[in-house]
């Protein structure tokens, strides 16, 4: 079975850096794009950043753009999310979710989610 | 950036009931639009791609239609399993950023 299971949150100062992984089990990982998707608490669905299977190509939403680093280690089917200069707006679930058939598409497996909380 | 506007934001409702939620865009979708049901505490789940085609195991009860800028997911008869926070999604012309509606929140009337 296709399972995503996501970790890596915290409480950070604005200010700060936070790194947040995504271990992918029952598919094979290298062959899909994978997004990291937030939801603000109590607020809608924001997409925040996709990479492709092999990690050549990469995708940013405007507001994380330049604070925010996606990569993937194929080897260990890893996702990771690198977040840097973190704001009290970034507070939220992060998921990470498997893209449907290509790099920007629909998502048909997501994580349990992880808890960013960005405050002093 | 498309802007995808679902109403209602609320919806009352009661089982058995057919509920229709739309999702409107700021500009044509062709057909690249999916719906997903979030539960409280719990992840979305994917029930229709390509504006009509059913994801694996969901219920033949939830269906979608619609083309261009104007999109409906119809819940035929609603179950107690139905009680949930729909969102639509587009992922028209493959370029970022991939836009969510607002939600469509489904309570027992």
């Amino acid at each position: 079975d296709v399972q995503l299971v996501d970790s890596g949150g915290g409480l950070v100062q604005p200010g700060g850096s936070l790194r947040l992984s995504c271990a992918a089990s029952g598919f094979s990982f290298s062959v899909y794009a994978m997004s990291w998707v937030r939801q603000a608490p109590g607020k809608g669905l924001e997409w925040v950043s996709a990479m492709s299977g092999s990690g050549t190509d990469t995708y940013y939403a405007d507001s994380v753009k330049g604070r925010f680093t996606i990569s993937r280690d194929n080897s260990n089917n890893m996702l990771y999310l690198q977040m840097s200069s973190l704001r009290a707006e970034d507070t939220a679930i992060y998921y990470c979710a498997r893209a449907e058939y290509q790099l920007l598409s629909c998502f048909d497996y997501w994580g349990q989610g992880t808890l960013v909380t960005v405050s002093s | 950036e498309i802007q995808m506007t679902q109403s209602p934001s609320t919806l009352s409702a009661s089982l058995g009931d057919r509920v229709t939620i739309t999702c409107r865009a700021s500009q044509s979708i062709n057909n690249y639009l999916a719906w997903y049901q979030q539960k409280p505490g719990k992840a979305p789940k994917l029930l229709i791609y390509k504006a009509s085609n059913l994801e694996n195991a969901v219920p033949s009860r939830f269906s979608g239609s619609g083309s261009g800028t104007e999109f409906t997911l119809t819940i035929s008869s609603l179950q107690p399993d139905d009680f949930a926070t729909y969102y639509c999604q587009q992922y028209n012309s493959f370029s970022p950023p991939l836009t969510f509606g607002g939600g469509t929140k489904v309570e027992i009337k």
